[in-house]
């Protein structure tokens, strides 16, 4: 059971806008700045939204991301094939014993 | 460009202690600007942290492994370490080396991975 909870699927046909949810508490997203990461098939994750909603260099401006109090959102819009993938949130977690906290993924299909 | 390598053992006996060696270039560990960490990924499931190390060697452990885990850190050589005690098959997993600052816990390199098997 991750501490972040993200829907486990979501899909889309190609140019359409999907987003997907991350929910945690205060002590997390409530508190700190939420990451998300795009997993391909068979290779390592890869950062796609840092500090709520900024894009590293490189990453499409189709990729977007916000946060409102315990609770965060990826969108991405003009959806393509290649963006089928795995996505994850994560977050620091302010509790007791501080920890990185990722959400349980989620996997998205391109119809 | 930063470039980060996992190396270790591929397969561990259950009780042992598995062991991996992170090695870094394109970048010194002993900048101070980042963290250095380990995440792993048991097959078809989910990411989970293990924990995080600073180059004077202070460290963050997930509560989960706490107990079970050390990471260390050799600035001589820029590589991180990670020891896991007593594995058991629920420790088979990808396991990942990534740099990130502290309580951003933006992981923006990342190393291949690795996969580590717990086996008799």
């Amino acid at each position: 059971q991750s501490v972040l909870t993200q829907p486990p699927s979501a899909s889309g046909t190609p140019g359409q806008r999907v987003t997907i949810s991350c929910s945690g508490s205060s002590s997390n997203i409530g508190s700190n700045t939420v990451n998300w990461y795009q997993q391909l098939p068979g290779t390592a994750p890869k950062l796609l939204i840092y500090s709520n909603n900024q894009r590293p260099s490189g990453v499409p401006d189709r990729f977007s991301g916000s946060k409102s109090g315990t609770s965060a959102s990826l969108a991405i819009s003009g959806l393509q094939s290649e963006d089928e993938a795995d996505y994850y949130c994560a977050a620091w977690d302010d509790s007791l014993n501080a920890h990185v906290v990722f959400g349980g993924g989620t996997k998205l299909t391109v119809l | 460009q930063v470039q980060l390598q996992e190396s270790g053992p591929g397969l561990v006996k259950p009780s042992q202690t598995l062991s991996l060696t992170c090695t870094v270039s394109g970048g010194s560990i002993s900048s101070g600007d980042y963290y250095w960490s380990w995440i792993r990924q048991p097959p078809g499931k989910g990411l989970e942290w293990i924990g995080y190390i600073y180059y004077s060697g202070s460290t963050y452990y997930n509560p989960s492994l706490k107990s079970r885990v050390t990471i260390s850190v050799d600035t001589s050589k820029n590589q991180f370490s990670l020891k896991l005690s007593s594995v058991t098959a629920a420790d088979t997993a990808v396991y990942y080396c990534a740099r990130a600052g502290f309580i951003t816990s933006d992981f923006d390199y990342w190393g291949q991975g690795t996969l580590v098997t717990v086996s008799s």
